[in-house]
């Protein structure tokens, strides 16, 4: 079953950009993955699906400053325009058979 | 409005059960796979359960034999019946839809959650 890692955590200012990593596993370099966010004390929300080949297409409603990329077996979640309203955890998520699996998330902070 | 509301989360006591129900609204449960994923506090997600739009059910390996996931499509509701409680159970219970055709890999809609807490 696919294996997803991500840092714990990662800090960035108000206004600039931060690009989150995903990592698959060696088996699974291949695969898709969705990016969620958290904010504190919400439920998740869905941002976008990000391929291997780099495209992504993102939730209803995601603002523009939310993009997603894929290097091998990473796949980025990049944040333009940093916003306090972006701090948060932020989930990578796939799919094995009969089972979906996410990353640990990694916590964002905004200064 | 398209949402998810979960209810039916609680304090049980180990060994119990618990039944948590997911209300959907805007769209109908019958054409989508659906899910239920768990949060312990403070801690990240972990996938628990799925009842796919075919009627397959499948489950995490620690809840096999314990939870039963099921549809109701009368009352476009999704459900999870929990038994054989244990703490390490304990967490904030999402309800979660799958994408539609190959999108249902990943989860496009969730809800807020409900609370359940294993303690005696």
């Amino acid at each position: 079953q696919p294996v997803l890692t991500q840092s714990p955590s990662a800090s960035a200012s108000l206004g600039a950009s931060v690009k989150l990593t995903c990592t698959l596993d060696s088996g699974h370099s291949a695969y898709a993955i969705a990016w969620h966010q958290q904010q504190p004390e919400k439920g998740p929300r869905y941002l976008m699906t990000v391929y291997s080949d780099g495209s992504h297409n993102k939730g209803d409603g995601i603002p523009d400053r939310f993009s997603g990329s894929s290097s091998g077996a990473e796949r980025y979640l990049t944040i333009s325009r940093l916003q306090s309203g972006d701090e948060a955890d932020y989930y990578c998520q796939t799919w094995g058979t009969d089972i979906r699996v996410f990353g640990g998330g990694t916590k964002l902070s905004v200064l | 409005e398209v949402q998810l509301v979960e209810s039916g989360g609680g304090l049980v006591q180990p060994g119990g059960s618990l039944r948590l129900s997911c209300a959907v609204s805007g769209f109908t449960v019958r054409t989508y796979d659906m899910h239920w994923v768990r949060q312990p506090v403070g801690e990240g997600l972990e996938w628990v359960s799925g009842f796919g739009s075919a009627g397959d059910a499948y489950y995490r390996d620690s809840v096999k034999g314990r939870f039963t996931i099921s549809k109701e499509n009368a009352k476009n509701s999704l459900y999870l019946q929990m038994n054989s409680l244990s703490a390490g159970d304990t967490a904030i219970y999402y309800c979660a839809r799958g994408g539609s055709g190959w999108q249902n890999r990943f989860f496009d809609l969730w809800g807020r959650g409900t609370l359940v807490t294993v303690s005696s």
